[in-house]
């Protein structure tokens, strides 16, 4: 299967700070990617859907000030997370897609996010 | 209705028992099915995807799907303590995200 890469697997950093995630396909072009968040116990949350060269997508509820995503590469997506706050503390997965690849969404190993 | 239910378990089995996880959905528009595995604190690996109806399977794996019923299968024959994590349907069709059901978190006991 298609690799996906996310880094980094864990951050833990100061309320007010901006974090920025990388997510990368490996071995493939990625032409959509997702950007994923889990609370504990639960299941995958979209937050938004990013196409390489355009403005991302955000679902109902995602602030997409607070949530800024790139994808300014057919390789790479970024997620930033804008002055966090410990509410914004979470797990956050990266997925990508290309027309190669059919429909699969491929996954990154996910971010643990920690604010204090 | 939700677009897919999942029973969330847990579901406790012993070593060596065949599985099976289900999941039902509700829009006839969906054209592909996939069943993902997640071990905690990672992201979810491809496990199965068909886009039919009738069964795949993989080694100790087989997906069934039944688009009539609306509902699809995954079976695990053989199960082992490595199994043991938390398995996600996933449905789409045309370009549109993935719709994932909650997960079923199985343990596998030795």
């Amino acid at each position: 299967g298609a690799v996906v890469s996310q880094h980094p697997s864990r951050v833990i950093c100061k309320s007010g700070t901006s974090v920025k995630i990388e997510c990368r396909s490996l071995d493939f072009q990625a032409t959509t990617m997702f950007w994923y968040r889990q609370f504990p116990k639960q299941s995958l949350m979209l937050m938004a859907t990013s196409n390489e060269g355009s403005k991302a997508t955000y679902e109902q509820g995602v602030e997409k000030d607070k949530f800024l995503i790139n994808h300014a590469s057919l390789t790479l997506s970024t997620l930033t997370v804008t002055s966090a706050h410990p509410e914004d503390s979470s797990f956050y997965i990266c997925s990508a897609r290309s027309a190669s690849q059919g429909n699969i969404q491929y996954f990154g190993a996910g971010t643990r996010l920690s604010v204090l | 209705q939700k677009e897919v239910e999942q029973d969330p378990g847990p579901l406790s089995v012993p070593e060596g028992a065949i599985v099976s996880l289900n999941c039902t959905y509700s829009n006839s528009a969906f054209q592909y099915f996939m069943w993902y595995r997640q071990y905690s604190r990672k992201g979810p690996e491809l496990l199965m995807y068909t886009y039919s109806s009738g069964n795949k399977e993989d080694g100790r794996f087989t997906a069934q799907v039944d688009k009539s019923s609306k509902y699809i299968s995954l079976f695990i024959r053989d199960s082992q303590p490595s199994d043991s994590a938390t398995y996600l349907c996933a449905m789409g069709s045309g370009n549109t995200p993935l719709v994932f059901g909650k997960g079923t978190r199985l343990s596998v006991i030795a």
